[in-house]
């Protein structure tokens, strides 16, 4: 099973709400990843984390906190966001040993900030 | 730090044709380079990577990367390309010496292939 599933699929929210993003993976990563993708950008990375523990955050605002409740699975967190928040949100994952791996991506989170 | 450029932003092609897709990064240290597909509202799918070994890579759906250490590039060509071959391609390098963390993506190209 080389999947990185992602709910939910679309997301629309106020800029007042609570909300969460899901990413789960069975392929015994340790290494999982959140990225946001703008309309004709590239992903930029927001988080890393390496056995659970927070590694890699790339100056993210704290409307956005990620969390990783076992090697399996990822959320990220969403409160009082903006409309320029409104993006794809890909989460990835990858093994961790001697040399570099790939990172194998999901389908993504369409969130849109209204 | 490193980065990444793709030389064109957009690539139209006709079908049966042969494409090459630039690719250039720049790095103080070696790097381990990739190439990404994206299809429409979809995440990204790893097409091939170099991490050691013969500088020619190739992909099971015929795409193939050579990784040119002295130009500091990693073009990707295929010699006869299909309508599903249309998508964005993302050129990506993570340094070597780390086992994970972070990509850095090209811009991306935007692939079309017209019947």
């Amino acid at each position: 099973d080389t999947e990185v599933t992602q709910t939910p699929k679309h997301l629309v929210m106020g800029m007042t709400n609570k909300k969460s993003l899901k990413c789960e993976q069975h392929m015994g990563h340790r290494a999982m990843y959140w990225y946001k993708q703008k309309a004709k950008k590239p992903p930029e990375l927001m988080f890393v984390y390496s056995y659970e523990k927070l590694s890699i955050n790339e100056s993210v605002p704290s409307r956005f906190s990620p969390e990783c409740p076992n090697s399996s699975l990822l959320n990220l967190h969403l409160h009082a966001l903006q409309p320029e928040d409104s993006a794809l949100y890909l989460c990835a994952s990858s093994l961790i040993g001697a040399t570099a791996y790939e990172q194998y991506f999901g389908p993504g989170t369409r969130l849109t900030v209204t | 730090a490193q980065s990444v450029t793709q030389l064109d932003s957009q690539v139209p092609v006709f079908e049966e044709a042969p494409v090459e897709l630039r690719c250039n990064y720049s790095s103080s240290v070696s790097v381990y380079l990739f190439w990404y597909v994206q299809y429409p509202n979809q995440g990204l799918q790893l097409l091939l990577k170099y991490l050691s070994g013969s500088t020619l890579v190739e992909s099971i759906n015929g795409f193939e990367a050579e990784f040119n250490k002295s130009q500091t590039s990693f073009h990707l060509r295929k010699p006869s390309v299909h309508i599903s071959d249309t998508a964005e391609y993302f050129c990506a390098v993570t340094p070597g010496g780390t086992s994970y963390g972070k990509l850095t993506f090209g811009q991306g190209t935007i692939l079309t292939v017209h019947p």
